[in-house]
């Protein structure tokens, strides 16, 4: 089993700040089956970024994904105080889907 | 407009059984491949199982392989979670998706709490 490892658990950060998320993974995966998520709570998640690298419809372009085999990073530039949330990513392989631990974005 | 609706979920002792279901519309159910996802309340998300257009592939964590079964019926638009031999573990938010590339919709859950 691929293991996505997210750092860091928390990020404090301010609004109009930039905040750079990382997932690592066990093993190489295939980008085209790596993607973000957003979760509010009381809500269900929100697709942000498939591909590593594509936005999903809707997905303002403060939203950035990048990254390659086992590192990838979500980078979110100027936060707005709708982005305070947590982010998870996820990735396809060996038949099965995987979630990182997820991130939690804080209003400092 | 997309709608993924979740239904089933409930109090069940351990050992029990239920029944998830999710009907969605909005977008071609017959060609997508769907999938369940859950969340302990405060707790990470932990993907459940997929199933492909036509449920000849089929695919799920170890935690529930032999007792959750997932099916499909592309005549009613929907998804069935059969979960069987229910345990505390169990206990979680219940989320219906459609799968893909990646789950590019999501239903607001169902709540199965497995308790005596």
């Amino acid at each position: 089993e691929i293991v996505l490892t997210q750092s860091p658990g928390t990020l404090s950060l301010s609004p109009g700040d930039r905040a750079t998320l990382s997932c690592r993974a066990s093993q190489s995966v295939t980008s085209k089956y790596l993607a973000w998520y957003q979760q509010k709570p009381g809500q269900a998640p929100r697709l942000l970024i498939y591909g590593a690298s594509s936005r999903a419809t809707g997905i303002p372009d403060r939203f950035s994904g990048s990254g390659s085999e086992t590192h990838f990073t979500l980078t979110i530039n100027r936060l707005e105080s709708e982005d305070f949330a947590v982010y998870y990513c996820q990735q396809w392989g060996d038949s099965r889907w995987t979630f990182g631990q997820g991130t939690k974005v804080e209003i400092k | 407009e997309v709608q993924v609706v979740e239904s089933g979920g409930g109090l069940v002792q351990p050992g029990g059984s239920l029944r998830l279901s999710c009907t969605a519309s909005g977008f071609t159910f017959s060609k997508s491949w769907m999938t369940w996802v859950r969340q302990v309340p405060g707790k990470g998300l932990e993907w459940v199982a997929n199933i492909n257009e036509d449920g000849t592939k089929i695919y799920y964590v170890d935690a529930v392989k032999g007792r959750f079964t997932i099916s499909r019926d592309n005549t009613k638009n929907s998804l069935y979670l059969y979960m069987n031999s229910l345990r505390d573990e169990d206990t979680a938010i219940y989320y219906c998706a459609k799968d893909g590339q990646c789950f590019d919709y999501w239903g607001q859950g169902t709540v199965v709490t497995v308790s005596s």
